[in-house]
């Protein structure tokens, strides 16, 4: 099945400054690619996704960007504020016997400070 | 944030015994799902259903079992069977496979 890997683990940022996650899948099949924050205590929600036919993708002050040929894609936060701290995952999606699922990073704890 | 339940929030239950969590959603989801998350684990799946009557095993599936007899209710059940069963569990619902999934606020599970 599709393999998922997340870095950094935690990242620590300066309020204003930019953040930059990254993940790796394994499949190249995979389509699908959402990326949720979590909150401390809260349910993971959805911030910005993307589909293997576009490159990248922009809302307000978070953008996703994709490479098909190398199989990465990255989450960036711009100006970044205190309430952007949480837990960020990447997913990629399943294809075949596993069409129906999504694959999880581990996730990235991002903390910004004032 | 109202379209996916579960219940209930915190659950307490003694080792050796089965405990059901329970998720409903009233979004018209085709697909549900089970994760389970510990720390520094991020989610793990342990169930899936794309169509009522059906479901699939996620990655650690054993000491776990599900059905899905209705489109709105996916319960899950924790068997004596599951080594570590204390971990928070969370319940997602999606209109169609790869797509965005809704997440229910979680069941805290404490396994004495």
């Amino acid at each position: 099945g599709e393999n998922v890997e997340q870095h950094p683990s935690t990242l620590s940022v300066q309020e204003g400054d930019s953040a930059v996650i990254k993940c790796t899948y394994s499949d190249s099949a995979s389509n699908y690619f959402p990326w949720y924050k979590q909150e401390l205590g809260k349910r993971p929600q959805l911030i910005i996704d993307i589909r293997s036919n576009v490159g990248e993708k922009k809302d307000q002050r978070i953008a996703v960007t994709l490479n098909k040929t190398a199989k990465h894609f990255s989450l960036h936060i711009t100006e970044t504020q205190p309430e952007d701290s949480a837990v960020y995952f990447c997913a990629a999606s399943g294809r075949g016997s596993t069409l129906g699922r999504l694959y999880f990073g581990r996730g990235t704890q991002l903390t910004v400070w004032p | 944030d109202g379209g996916i339940t579960q219940s209930p929030k915190y659950l307490f239950r003694k080792e050796g015994q089965n405990v059901t969590l329970s998720c409903e959603q009233n979004l018209n989801h085709d697909a549900m799902y089970w994760y389970r998350q510990d720390p520094g684990q991020g989610l793990r799946l342990i169930y899936y259903s794309q169509i009522v009557n059906d479901f699939q095993k996620g990655d650690i599936a054993e000491g776990y079992s599900v059905s899905r007899e209705k489109k709105e209710s996916f319960p899950l059940t924790v068997t004596s069977a599951q080594k570590n069963p204390t971990a928070f569990y969370l319940c997602a619902s999606s209109i169609l496979a790869a797509d965005e999934q809704f997440f229910g606020p979680g069941t805290r599970l404490t396994v004495l």
